[in-house]
This record gives structure tokens, C-alpha cells and sequence, in this order.
């Protein structure tokens, strides 16, 4: 069964760049589209890359996505960080009818 | 817009059962499969169950396999959880969220409603 294995948290500065890691364990995570949502405290889950790296309407552009076959690994991308971008941010992927969510990384903007 | 809003949550005894609901507006309902997603208090997003657009296939976690009925009925743009034998272990926000298509993203979530299985 897949798992999706993601870092328990990381912190980046003002205006800066951070990069969240989405770990496959098992088989080829490119052989099916990886999501990542922002959840922010007290709210609910929003998405804000699907399919690999596809951004939805009114998602900021510091948001990217991709896919490293080589380490098996999904990458979130936010660059010019600011202090609302402070949440938890989820990896999602499926596998065999199992819809599969990672741990969960809290990025804290400080 | 897309709007997804749970209710029925509330306390209850293990081995009590509940059943949520989630009434949709805002798209085509009926051309839409629909999820419902779990998360403890302080954990990460755990997936459910899901239910095809027409409700003809349904999919569950091994974790609650055999004890929660996802259903849906299209005439009252209304989905629903029944959740029977509740645990301890299953206490939680539950979110039903819309899918993007059958086996792809999760696009829109309702706000949540909380479940808590206590004694």
C-alpha cells in the first residue's frame, strides 16, 4: 500500500523560499498525480496544486509543484513567503482505490 | 459557488452509531463524486470513503471497512455517512469534499463536523 512520508515541519523566513518533500513508498509516485493542500488553523483543507503541477484559479504563482522520478518524491514550492502563508500544508496521491494523504508538514513563516 | 455543508455530528457512546449528511449546491451534484475525509483532533487528513457520481461504486479505508455506508441521493443533492460501531479511535472533524474527477483531486471541502465517540 502506498504511504506518502512528508517532513513534521519546517520554517522559513519572510520572502523567502521553502520547499515541503512528499516521499513515495512504493512503486513509481509519477504513475499517479500527486495534490497538495493548505490547511490553515481552525479551517478547513484547500487545494492548491493538483495534478503534479497545475495551480487552481486564485492560487498564487509563489506556488509550484513537481516530481522527482529519481528519489521517488513529490516537491511544493513556495517562493516570496509571507506570514499568511503560515498552515499545514498535505501531499495526496492515489493508489488501487485507496486515496492516500501524507502526515502533513506545518510551515511556520517567521 | 461550490458550497459543501456537513451536519449530524455530535457525541456519542462507543459502539453508538451517527450518520452525517452534506448537502451540496453550487455545481452538478450529480455528475460529481464525493468523498468524505477524516481528522482526529491535532492529526493529519485521513481519506474514508468515496462514492461514484451515480453511486453505482463505493471504496472505504481499511479502517472503517465494514462499520460506515456512504450513500448519496441525487434528488436532494444530499450525501450521507452512516457510521455504525463507533470507536474511541474514530473521534474526529469529518469533511465530505467534492472530487475533481473519479480518481483525481479533492476541490472543494465543506467546513467540517465533529464526532466524538466518548463514554
Amino acid at each position: 500500500n502506498l504511504m506518502l512520508t512528508q517532513p513534521h515541519s519546517v520554517s522559513e523566513s519572510p520572502g523567502k523560499t521553502v520547499t515541503i518533500s512528499c516521499t513515495g513508498s512504493s512503486g513509481s509516485i509519477a504513475s499517479n498525480y500527486v495534490q497538495w493542500y493548505q490547511q490553515r488553523p481552525g479551517s478547513a483543507p484547500n487545494i492548491v496544486i493538483y495534478e503534479d503541477n497545475q495551480r487552481p484559479s486564485g492560487v498564487p504563482d509563489r506556488f509550484s509543484g513537481s516530481i522527482d522520478s529519481s528519489s521517488n518524491s513529490a516537491s511544493l514550492t513556495i517562493s516570496g513567503l509571507k506570514t499568511e502563508d503560515e498552515a499545514d500544508y498535505y501531499c495526496q496521491s492515489y493508489d488501487s482505490f485507496n486515496w492516500v494523504f501524507g502526515g502533513g508538514t506545518e510551515l511556520t513563516v517567521l | 459557488q461550490v458550497q459543501l455543508v456537513e451536519s449530524g455530528g455530535g457525541v456519542v457512546q462507543p459502539g453508538g452509531s451517527l450518520r452525517l449528511s452534506c448537502s451540496a449546491s453550487g455545481f452538478t451534484f450529480s455528475s460529481s463524486g464525493m468523498h468524505w475525509v477524516r481528522q482526529a483532533p491535532g492529526k493529519g487528513l485521513e481519506w474514508v470513503t468515496f462514492i461514484l457520481y451515480d453511486g453505482s461504486s463505493k471504496y472505504y479505508a481499511d479502517s472503517v471497512k465494514g462499520r460506515f455506508t456512504i450513500s448519496r441521493d441525487n434528488s436532494k443533492n444530499t450525501l450521507h455517512l452512516q457510521m455504525n460501531s463507533l470507536r474511541a479511535e474514530d473521534t474526529a472533524v469529518y469533511y465530505c469534499a467534492k472530487a475533481g474527477y473519479t480518481y483525481g483531486p479533492f476541490d472543494s471541502w465543506g467546513q467540517g463536523t465533529l464526532v466524538t465517540v466518548s463514554s
